[in-house]
């Protein structure tokens, strides 16, 4: 089983529906991060999470909402869809803790397409 | 700002050959820098890190990365090419916010096509 698993990988929705975007880790990692990947522009950071309680915005939060239900689970919400967030969505998890560096362990990633 | 660059899109190499996909940063303070790596359908994977110490870094694959602190770079190399190494490559660097916060900014990417 996959140590960063999203849930659904792929959707196809309708302008102004809510979608939300499920991810869940056995790492045991106390960060997590939503990031987003559209074509020649990398990954940009939309919500992370340092622990249940701590929940901050990245660059690009606008249109998005997070929950961090456990440690282990932090979800992705779009209240309204609309066409301009078609991409593929990941979710990241670290851990900065003795000899850990902070590196990020992706999940597979969730492609969703608004229509 | 905090940044970091990949300055091509596309990098193409015959297998068997040596490749570089360059990367350069601009941060406050020491750098951590990482690389990853994203096959078709799939997620990124790291490769390899920087944090202190020996400026060649060694990862996974073969691949290894040079890091030069005058010419704020990070490159990433592999001495022999294959098909298989044929991905999108992604230059990170960590950027310090406060107390022990800290978040992983991400270049553009970089697609390696190797022929055979």
């Amino acid at each position: 089983d996959a140590d960063v698993t999203q849930t659904p990988r792929n959707r196809i929705t309708k302008t102004g529906k809510r979608i939300m975007l499920e991810c869940s880790q056995t790492k045991g990692h106390d960060r997590m991060y939503w990031y987003r990947q559209d074509p020649g522009l990398g990954l940009r950071l939309i919500y992370y999470s340092f622990d249940v309680k701590d929940i901050n915005k990245g660059e690009i939060s606008d249109g998005y909402s997070v929950s961090r239900q456990a440690q282990a689970k932090f979800s992705l919400s779009l209240e309204s869809a609309i066409p301009n967030q078609t991409a593929l969505y990941f979710c990241a998890t670290s851990d900065i803790s003795g000899t850990n560096t902070g590196e990020l362990f992706f999940g597979e990633g969730s492609r969703l397409t608004v229509l | 700002a905090q940044s970091v660059a990949q300055p091509e899109d596309q990098v193409n190499v015959a297998e068997g050959n040596p490749l570089t996909v360059k990367c350069t940063y601009s941060v406050s303070g020491n750098p951590y820098l990482f690389w990853y790596v994203q096959y078709p359908n799939r997620g990124l994977q790291f490769l390899l890190k920087y944090i202190t110490g020996d400026n060649l870094v060694k990862g996974s694959y073969g691949f290894e990365a040079e890091f030069n602190k005058s010419q704020t770079s990070f490159h990433l190399k592999k001495p022999s090419a294959l098909v298989s190494d044929s991905a999108l490559y992604f230059c990170a660097v960590r950027v310090h916010m406060y107390s022990s916060a800290s978040k992983i900014i991400f270049g553009s990417g970089t697609r390696l096509s190797i022929r055979p």
